[in-house]
């Protein structure tokens, strides 16, 4: 089974400067790896995938995601944050046809 | 594209009662549909993964004569919360996988309906 493991519970960071939100996971097999965003009483929004390929993924509002196997990690990033990025983000991961399983998620607080 | 609605957003329950949520598919077709509950300040929770025409597929802890879940067509799956309680009183996520795409297996997630039991 995988799992997902969410190294930080909180982020604060002042506006316009970069952050990492880091992210590893466990798996005997190969893995897809997302991360979602969540607001306030909102559902998830997809930031980003890694399907194959490319290890650099690219993602909206300006995120970015490097998979990197042999430290069986999956960081997010961005170079400078807004206000507007304050919000809960988890890390998840599934296997060819299996569950998707979510990291405990990281609260990420943008201070102007 | 793949959008997933979820209805009620909100409802709030006597206890006792019972309280059914609608997860539907508007744009595409999912076999697969999953059903999360979140408590506040934490993770999701994965409940059940339901398969259209099937019975679903509950995860260790989650009863299954509580939690009815019925996905009876491919873009419509209910979730009955039968004889409620305050415990029950969550955020509930569904979620849709798409239909034989054979390229990836993202799950598209609806907005979420808040349960309250009083």
């Amino acid at each position: 089974a995988q799992s997902v493991t969410q190294l930080d519970s909180q982020v604060p960071v002042f506006e316009e400067a970069p952050v990492e939100l880091r992210c590893n996971y466990s798996s005997s097999v190969s893995v897809y790896l997302f991360w979602y965003v969540q607001y306030p009483n909102q559902g998830l929004q997809l930031l980003l995938k890694y399907l194959s390929g490319s290890t650099l993924v690219k993602g909206i509002n300006g995120f970015e995601a490097e998979f990197n196997k042999s430290q069986t990690s999956f960081h997010l990033r961005k170079p400078s944050v807004h206000i507007s990025d304050t919000a809960e983000y988890f890390c998840a991961v599934s296997a060819r046809n299996n569950d998707m399983r979510f990291g405990a998620g990281t609260r990420l607080t943008v201070k102007p | 594209g793949a959008v997933v609605s979820q209805h009620p957003s909100w409802v709030i329950c006597k206890s006792g009662t019972s309280v059914k949520i609608e997860c539907r598919s508007l744009d595409f077709q999912a076999t697969t549909m999953f059903w999360y509950r979140q408590f506040p300040k934490q993770s999701l929770m994965l409940m059940a993964t339901s398969n259209e025409g099937s019975k679903a597929t509950y995860e260790q802890g989650v009863e299954k004569d509580k939690f009815l879940i019925n996905h009876a067509s491919l873009t419509l799956s209910t979730l009955t919360v039968t004889s409620a309680h305050p415990e029950d009183s969550s955020f509930y996520i569904c979620s849709a996988r798409l239909q034989g795409t054979g390229v990836s297996y993202e799950q598209y997630f609806g907005p979420g309906t808040r349960l309250t039991v009083t």
